[in-house]
């Protein structure tokens, strides 16, 4: 049992350049999530998925893209990179009902130049 | 949307002093508030959960207090020791599994 797992670790991108971070989780979670942290700051909501075939914006969804064509799997997709989009990206999931606890990725740590 | 605020920022206490964390927050609706402790360079670990049928809540040194009128909670921290050294934030949810994290207090225990 991996738990959440997140790819890859680290990245550098030049402005405009496109890319996917891949996350998978084998709990059988049906809630899934992006969050993005800047430095010194708390975790802000990108995107989220309640379950396949369902995804939603949060906090800060522009210039990000999701699907969720299987229970598994939560790519979010760099549109064009932009250096405002240097961050650290944890990936999360959970069972479906509310209250329960959220399990985090590693992490991505995306620098964008 | 949900408005999550935390304080201090930082928080500098002696080895075996406690430490106390406030957050506020807007959503009265909001029902589910859990506490992270984050490590340098390491993913957010949850520490401690509260419900909101719940007003107090611990699990050896450290404990949460809500307050669901006033609209906060606190977190507790007794007998700190220099592994309690770390940035914890606190978080709330409103529908949907949807997490407001506030920013987060940096927390230095000096032996």
């Amino acid at each position: 049992n991996a738990g959440v797992t997140q790819t890859p670790k680290f990245q550098v991108l030049k402005t405009g350049q496109s890319m996917t971070l891949q996350c998978a989780q084998d709990m059988n979670h049906e809630y899934m999530s992006w969050y993005r942290q800047d430095p010194g700051m708390g975790l802000r909501l990108i995107h989220y998925s309640v379950g396949a075939g369902i995804t939603d914006q949060g906090e800060v969804p522009n210039g990000y893209n999701v699907s969720r064509s299987t229970t598994e799997d939560f790519p979010l997709r760099l549109l064009s990179a932009a250096p405002s989009q240097t961050s650290v990206y944890f990936c999360a999931s959970s069972p479906d009902s509310s209250g329960n606890t959220i399990y985090f990725g590693e992490g991505s740590w995306l620098t964008v130049v | 949307g949900e408005n999550v605020e935390q304080h201090p920022s930082t928080l500098s206490v002696q080895e075996g002093d406690s430490a106390v964390i406030k957050c506020t927050y807007s959503d009265s609706a909001s029902n589910y508030f859990p506490w992270y402790k984050q490590e340098l360079g390491k993913r957010p670990q949850l520490i401690i959960d509260i419900r909101s049928n719940v007003g107090e809540k611990k699990d050896q040194r450290i404990a949460v207090t809500l307050n669901k009128t006033a609209k906060h909670f606190s977190l507790h921290i007794t007998e700190t020791q220099p592994e309690d050294s770390a940035v914890y934030f606190c978080a709330v949810e409103a529908a949907g599994n949807k997490l407001t994290f506030g920013g987060g207090t940096r927390v230095l225990v000096k032996p």
